[in-house]
């Protein structure tokens, strides 16, 4: 069965650095979506993307956040300066867009800043 | 803005049904959903109901969903101990370009042998 897959599983790094996290959404999926859940908080929208650009995004989008389609089956998330509130596990997911448009999550990229 | 509220935490014994609870506020919801996240997992999918359908059965779960209270639940039947993890709901008003979704807390089900 077709899945999300996402790297690295964690990834540590310096507060003020740049990071990038990967996702492979589902090869025949339209949409694709980035949300994060801070530890012992709610599942919260970043971005979603379509048609190579973005969609719709939330006040966390800020500035430091973009989002890149590299390939035909990369989806990457870039923060370029962390801090350490952007600590939280960041799922991507994809969906069909048609029917029920379900969104299928990948496992996490869990970001720790220190 | 939209908010989905879940009670935090349910117990249940191994063959039992569970029943976990959501209510949410935005009325133009269409799409309402049920994750589930075992430890260390990502979120699965589970079911998901239109806003026009006041039931709907998968195997051993059953979503119900009032519309006029914005009340929707999921019952699972005989209740198994791989059944332990959290519930996420989560609702959208899908509309041009606007898909993205609203969770619940997420209640977490401990299920005794």
């Amino acid at each position: 069965e077709p899945e999300v897959t996402q790297t690295p599983s964690h990834q540590v790094t310096q507060m003020g650095q740049e990071v990038i996290l990967r996702c492979v959404p589902i090869s025949n999926h339209l949409y694709f979506y980035w949300y994060r859940q801070i530890l012992g908080q709610k599942v919260e929208f970043l971005v979603s993307f379509y048609n190579n650009e973005i969609s719709e995004k939330s006040e966390i989008f800020d500035d430091q956040f973009s989002v890149e389609r590299p390939d035909g089956s990369n989806f990457t998330l870039k923060i370029r300066s962390t801090k350490l509130e952007d600590s939280a596990m960041y799922f991507c997911a994809s969906s069909p867009g048609q029917g029920g448009d379900e969104q299928f999550f990948g496992p996490g990229t869990r970001l720790t800043v220190l | 803005g939209e908010d989905v509220e879940q009670s935090l935490f349910l117990s249940v014994r191994e063959g039992d049904s569970s029943v976990i609870n959501c209510t949410y506020t935005d009325s133009s919801s269409t799409y309402l959903y049920w994750y589930k996240q075992e430890p260390g997992a990502g979120l699965q999918l589970l079911t998901y109901i239109f806003s026009n359908m006041d039931m709907k059965q998968d195997q051993r779960l059953t979503v119900l969903l009032n519309k006029k209270d914005k009340h929707l639940s999921l019952r699972i039947a005989d209740t198994q101990t791989g059944d332990s993890a959290i519930y996420f709901c989560a609702e959208t008003y899908m509309d041009t370009g606007r898909r993205a979704l609203t969770f619940g807390s997420g209640t977490r089900l401990q299920v005794q042998p």
